[in-house]
């Protein structure tokens, strides 16, 4: 159980062109999900916490009109970077946390490769 | 603010021998603390949490961690070490309540060497 998905595992993009990255929790719904960046050889950084049916709150220094994000459902959050650079380059993962349970793990996706060119 | 310390950017330990993963934490009150294991080019996967009760917490794959209150310290350990272990290590931490932010270690990627 807990299974969190992520769509695409990998994608390369045009300079300036937008891409949307898909995190599902597929048998448990998550009423916040979390959306993390990670360079090479570095940490997981916060990007922004996705609480479902409110607006996103984004961590500082984290443009919210550049990396948009959706909660609409409770099994569903996207991640939409738009007009990419080169920079946005990077390893995002979601994360998801179990509305109704009391644990407090966060179950992780795959993550997405994201190649800006 | 809370952060999380782990003082090692690698590990390496010979097969079958016993390993550790050290990680230190700063945190207001009492610490939700937690271990996650990431292969490459994959997502994080939960190895162990403590949140209160015993000390010694046994998690997946064989692993365990021992919370310490006094040296702020959450280490990760392993009787005996399998090549399979070798990836990358972090540890987490949050504030009580689980429900707030959780800050990530910087990682320590862990080597068994055969």
């Amino acid at each position: 159980g807990a299974v969190v998905s992520q769509h695409p595992s990998w994608v390369i993009c045009k300079s300036g062109t937008s891409v949307k990255i898909e995190c599902r929790s597929l048998d448990f719904q998550a009423t916040t999900m979390f959306w993390y960046r990670q360079f090479p050889k570095q940490s997981l950084m916060l990007m922004a916490t996705s609480n479902e049916g409110s607006k996103a709150t984004y961590e500082q220094g984290v443009e919210k009109d550049k990396f948009l994000i959706n909660h609409a459902s409770l099994t569903l959050s996207t991640l939409t970077v738009t007009s990419a650079h080169p920079e946005d380059s990077s390893f995002y993962i979601c994360s998801a946390r179990d509305g109704g349970g009391s644990t407090y793990e966060q179950y992780f996706g795959p993550g997405t490769r994201l190649t800006v060119t | 603010a809370q952060s999380v310390a782990q003082p090692e950017d690698q590990v390496n330990v010979a097969e079958g021998n016993p390993l550790t993963v050290k990680c230190t934490y700063s945190v207001s009150g009492n610490p939700y603390l937690f271990w996650y294991v990431q292969y490459p080019n994959r997502g994080l996967q939960f190895l162990l949490k403590y949140i209160t009760g015993d000390n010694l917490v046994k998690g997946s794959y064989g692993f365990e961690a021992e919370f310490n209150k006094s040296q702020t310290s959450f280490h990760l350990k392993k009787p005996s070490a399998l090549v399979s272990d070798s990836a990358l290590y972090f540890c987490a931490v949050s504030p009580p309540g689980g429900y707030q932010k959780v800050t990530f270690g910087i990682g320590t990627k862990l080597q068994v060497i055969p």
